[in-house]
């Protein structure tokens, strides 16, 4: 069956302080792997996509890296308006299937 | 960018009411789109996929006598949640699939309360 798993499930920094989140994956096909955010009582906002095991990509504080197995978000110097719920979401099989989901890491940053 | 607008975004009804909740693509055509269901603390768990013109498909143990799915034109579809009961609050989220790099676009979610 595939899945994908979330650790930890909450997480919480003082602000500065450098960390990263885990998502680990068992599925078959993977074709793309996919971070998002997710504030309270919204929509998921895209960050990242990630096809190849060994690709990484950046945007601001946040850094997402790929492996056979799984992937990490790497937040560097976070700020409290980091806070927020990150889903991680694979896509399998083909283009245009449903993503499955991970059930999130809730990131609370203190200042 | 491409935009999915979800209405309403948050809606509170009876018990054995039914609610409806669209999802409107504004500059994109959706031939698919993608209902999710959230509960708290949990991820989105896929309900159903609708397509343009044709049947809907239900996730296992997804009732579709319970959760109506429309699709009847390329920018429009809906979710009726019939004879809702408390179980059923939730928050329900679409998504259309193939836009640009990104892959997927994201209503902002309706957050639905039976009382």
């Amino acid at each position: 069956e595939d899945q994908v798993t979330q650790s930890p499930e909450a997480l919480r920094l003082q602000e500065g302080e450098s960390s990263s989140l885990n998502c680990s994956y068992t599925v078959s096909g993977l074709r793309g792997l996919f971070w998002y955010r997710q504030d309270p009582g919204k929509g998921p906002e895209f960050l990242f996509t990630l096809y190849s095991a060994g690709e990484e990509k950046e945007k601001e504080r946040l850094k997402a890296t790929l492996t056979k197995k799984e992937s990490f978000l790497h937040i560097t110097a976070p700020k409290p308006e980091d806070s927020a719920t990150y889903l991680c979401a694979v896509q399998i099989n083909q283009a245009g299937t449903a993503l499955i989901f991970g059930k999130g890491t809730t990131l609370s940053v203190s200042s | 960018g491409a935009v999915v607008s979800q209405h309403p975004s948050r809606v509170i009804c009876k018990s054995g009411t039914s609610v409806k909740i669209e999802c409107r693509s504004l500059d994109f055509q959706a031939t698919t789109m993608f209902w999710y269901r959230q509960f708290p603390k949990q991820s989105l768990m896929l309900m159903a996929t609708s397509n343009e013109g044709s049947k809907a498909t239900y996730e296992q143990g997804v009732e579709k006598d319970k959760f109506l799915i429309n699709h009847a034109s390329l920018t429009l579809s809906t979710l009726t949640v019939t004879s809702a009961h408390p179980e059923d609050s939730s928050f329900y989220i679409c998504s259309a699939p193939g836009q640009g790099a990104r892959g997927y676009t994201f209503g902002s979610g309706t957050r639905l309360t039976v009382v």
